[in-house]
């Protein structure tokens, strides 16, 4: 099992809340990154850090901001959810970058703002 | 622009027998990596196999193996003896060696096992 976690596993909230999906990995990993997953699509990358206050924007354009303060959290929030937002987002972890060594997931928070 | 695509939304396979999920990628780059990922329902996704793409070799990890070809572009992995707990999405994803850490995927195939 990887020791990557993800909380809430799963979150209903209104229009207009903020909100904080949180990651932490214990595996001293320096890349972090954050996937959104919609039913039956693929992963889209939405951010990644290379280390500590490291951030940078992926493919998909994502009103979503994330931190990286420590090497273990980074953590992902939403100033303002709207129904929109409502997807699956992932977290991942990699010592050695993409490329060199295997993503470690987390189980994912399922989003659903109403 | 690299893109992945799997042309298989489900496939279903008895178990013990042997499936084989399609994967095709478009890349202008010589240097790249292939994956299988792996997801489980309510589980975490892990790695299932690897490409180096100078490799020529296949790359094997027990009961998956991948047909890899370069020329083609295209990287199916090949699940023998099938077993319940290989019931999952499997996801193919490629990227670029040198590049940014953009790892690109494909839409997934569900894999259901028949007992």
């Amino acid at each position: 099992e990887a020791d990557i976690y993800q909380t809430p596993r799963y979150l209903v909230i209104g229009t207009g809340k903020k909100i904080t999906l949180e990651c932490s990995q214990t595996m001293g990993h320096d890349k972090m990154y954050w996937y959104q997953q919609d039913p039956g699509m693929e992963l889209h990358l939405i951010h990644y850090s290379y280390g500590v206050n490291s951030t940078e924007k992926g493919d998909l354009s994502s009103e979503s901001t994330v931190s990286r303060i420590r090497t273990e959290h980074f953590p992902l929030t939403l100033e303002s959810a709207r129904p929109s937002h409502t997807s699956q987002y992932l977290c991942a972890s990699s010592d050695y970058g993409a490329t060199n060594e295997k993503l470690f997931f987390g189980s994912g928070t399922q989003l659903s703002v109403l | 622009a690299q893109t992945v695509t799997q042309s298989q939304p489900e496939m279903s396979v008895q178990e013990a027998e042997t499936v084989t999920l399609s994967c095709t990628y478009d890349t202008s780059e010589s240097d790249y990596y292939l994956f299988w990922y792996k997801q489980p329902p309510s589980r975490q996704m892990i790695l299932v196999i690897r490409q180096e793409a100078y490799k020529q070799q296949n790359a094997t990890e027990n009961r998956f193996s991948v047909n890899f070809q370069k020329a083609a572009k295209s990287f199916s992995l090949k699940i023998s003896d099938s077993q319940l707990g290989d019931a999952a999405m499997y996801f193919c994803a490629h990227i670029t060696q040198g590049g940014s850490e953009k790892l690109v995927f494909g839409k997934g195939t569900k894999l259901t096992v028949n007992p």
